[in-house]
């Protein structure tokens, strides 16, 4: 059964520094998106992405993201210079249609 | 001001028993309905989804959705302790991208 996949499983990096999330979505998906779940909290909406432009974001989304779909698999996250409030689980999905999401497993990611 | 709640339990059920899970929605315009079942350090599952007023079965799980009280329901028949997760429940607006996730029902079930 197809997948989403995520790496790396873990990335722990420092305060100010540059990390990129890396996913490949389900193969015949177009829709794709980023959460993320702080811990012991709800899962939120990052941002969509349709037709190789962002389609929507969440007021989380802000200067310091951007995502990219640099080929014709990878859907890319990344985080310009990480703060200790982005300390949080990832998670890519994808969409054929966008209504039903799939997820993948997620990347931890730790601030320090 | 909260779009999806959920009692977030946690919820003990014994074996064999229903287990029903419950969730409303804020926001009229919202269109399809969604849950997901998240095991304890993974990702959310989805397990079901729901766009018209009444049931709909799949195997041991039932969703039920009353638009007109905002209220969609998951129950799952013949619990299993492998049934045991935090069950969320999600909404998509109509025209909207984003899911927008309840905080989860945390459900045990007792052998």
């Amino acid at each position: 059964e197809p997948e989403v996949t995520q790496t790396p499983s873990h990335q722990v990096t420092q305060m100010g520094q540059e990390v990129i999330l890396r996913c490949v979505p389900i193969s015949n998906h177009l829709y794709f998106y980023w959460y993320r779940q702080i811990l012991g909290q709800k899962v939120e909406f990052l941002v969509s992405f349709y037709n190789n432009e962002i389609s929507e974001k969440s007021e989380i989304f802000d200067d310091q993201f951007s995502v990219e779909r640099p080929d014709g698999s990878n859907f890319t996250l990344k985080i310009r210079s990480t703060k200790l409030e982005d300390s949080a689980m990832y998670f890519c999905a994808s969409s054929a249609g966008g209504d039903e999401q799939f997820f993948g497993p997620g990347t931890r990611l730790t601030v320090l | 001001q909260k779009e999806v709640e959920q009692n977030s339990g946690p919820l003990s059920v014994p074996e064999g028993a229903i287990a029903s899970l419950n969730c409303t929605y804020s926001d009229r315009v919202s269109q399809s309905f969604f849950w997901y079942r998240q095991y304890s350090g993974k990702s959310p599952e989805l397990i079901m989804s729901i766009y018209s007023n009444g049931d709909k079965e799949d195997g041991r799980f039932t969703a039920q959705l009353n638009k007109a009280s905002q209220y969609v329901s998951l129950l799952i028949r013949d619990s299993q302790p492998s049934d045991s997760a935090t069950y969320l429940c999600a909404v998509l607006l109509q025209g909207a991208q984003k899911l927008v996730f309840g905080q989860g029902t945390r459900l045990t079930i007792n052998p």
